[in-house]
This record gives structure tokens, C-alpha cells and sequence, in this order.
């Protein structure tokens, strides 16, 4: 079982709101990344980190900013939720390696009102 | 364009009974191809690993294909149970180099009935 936890696993709020979802793991891998899942659709890369101090933007234009000060961290940040951000956000990591086998987090479930 | 297509989108069966998935990529160049499970409100799991060199991969009574010369893969069934009932997600990995990408299919809803 991948030790990769994300909080929370649901949220509502308002719009206009900041919030923050936590991604930790416990592996040591150091490759990071953060998707948007929406039903019946494809998952959207819209972050990705090789690092420490290292974040890229992904495929997916997103308003939200990540950071990578340790090593097992990867937070993501919406300074002003709105309705268009509700989607379901999947962390996952990877080692650095060939093969490439993502291990993902439960999700965060966003809602905003 | 490189991309992904799984087929079908959804599929009812019965319990006990086997069924196969689809996934055509235009993907290149390639590196792998990944097969994982979806559970309803829970994280995609890997199942299998698809390199250029392999035809056949098994894992319990999942059974994975590939024909590279025609950029299909296929993922089957045996004797289906309950639990099986999830999305199944192909990813094609483009170089499996540390900067190599990824590309995703729409996944597969698979739902098994007892």
C-alpha cells in the first residue's frame, strides 16, 4: 500500500475563499505531481516537482500555485476558490526511474459554492 | 497527436464471467504502457507494466497484452468478482526518462453484478 496521504479528503466552501491541499509521503521519491480528476474524464497534470525548489506548471492552465521545501510536501494553493475549480485533485509520486509507477493519494474532493 | 483511447467507456457484467478492455495509443516515441484500477473515491492503483519487448503480462486473474506493432493493448478479466467493479486507466509513458511524459485514457468503468 502507498504510504501518500492527502488532505483533506473533502471540502466545501465559499467562493473567494483561500485553501490549501495537504500532500505527503512517505517514500522518499522525489518526483511529486498533482492532477485534476473530473467524472468520466482523463486526469489533467497541473503541477509536477523533480525536487526540492523544483515546481513546473503542467498541461492543465490552473490558477493554483504548489511549493516544494521538503523532500515529502507538496501543498497546492488557491488564493480565490471559484465555482470552476470543483474537480477532484489527486496527488501522487514517483522514484526516478524508467518504469515510472505513479502511487497516488486518496484525493481531495473540492466544492466550491 | 499523441493520445489515448479506451473502449469501451463502460461495461456491466456478471460476476464469474471475464471480459476485456481495450486501449489504443498514437503514442511515440514509447516506453511502457501502464495498466491501473480506480476505485470509487479512492487513488488509481498500478496493475501491470507493458514494455516494448512484452506481449503478455499476468497478475492474478488480470492478464495484460501488447502488440506494439499496432499500438494496442488489452486488459483481461478472469472470472470476475465484486470487487473488480472500478475504473481501469491506461497510461502510455513516452520515454521513461526522467523528463519522459505521460498520456491517460478516459478509463474504462467496469461494473460487476452478482
Amino acid at each position: 500500500e502507498a504510504d501518500i496521504y492527502q488532505t483533506p479528503r473533502y471540502l466545501v466552501i465559499g467562493t473567494g475563499k483561500k485553501i490549501t491541499l495537504e500532500c505527503s509521503q512517505t517514500m522518499g521519491h522525489d518526483k511529486m505531481y498533482w492532477y485534476q480528476q473530473d467524472p468520466g474524464m482523463e486526469l489533467h497534470l497541473i503541477h509536477y516537482s523533480y525536487g526540492v525548489n523544483s515546481t513546473e506548471k503542467g498541461d492543465l492552465s490552473s490558477e493554483s500555485t504548489v511549493s516544494r521545501i521538503r523532500t515529502e510536501h507538496f501543498p497546492l494553493t488557491l488564493e480565490s476558490a471559484r465555482p470552476s475549480h470543483t474537480s477532484q485533485y489527486l496527488c501522487a509520486s514517483s522514484a526516478l526511474s524508467n518504469t515510472g509507477e505513479l502511487f497516488f493519494g486518496e484525493g481531495s474532493r473540492l466544492t466550491v459554492l | 497527436k499523441n493520445q489515448v483511447e479506451q473502449s469501451p467507456q463502460s461495461l456491466i457484467i456478471l460476476e464469474g464471467k471475464n471480459c476485456t478492455l481495450q486501449c489504443n495509443y498514437t503514442v511515440s516515441p514509447f516506453s511502457n504502457l501502464r495498466w491501473y484500477k480506480q476505485d470509487t473515491g479512492r487513488g488509481p492503483v498500478s496493475l501491470t507494466i507493458m514494455t516494448f519487448s512484452e506481449n503478455t503480462k499476468s497478475n492474478g486473474r488480470y492478464t495484460a497484452t501488447l502488440d506494439a506493432d499496432t499500438k494496442q493493448s488489452s486488459l483481461h478479466i478472469t472470472a470476475s468478482q465484486l470487487s473488480d467493479s472500478a475504473s481501469y486507466i491506461c497510461v502510455v509513458s513516452d520515454r521513461g526518462s526522467t523528463l519522459g511524459r505521460l498520456y491517460f485514457g478516459r478509463g474504462t468503468q467496469l461494473t460487476v453484478w452478482p
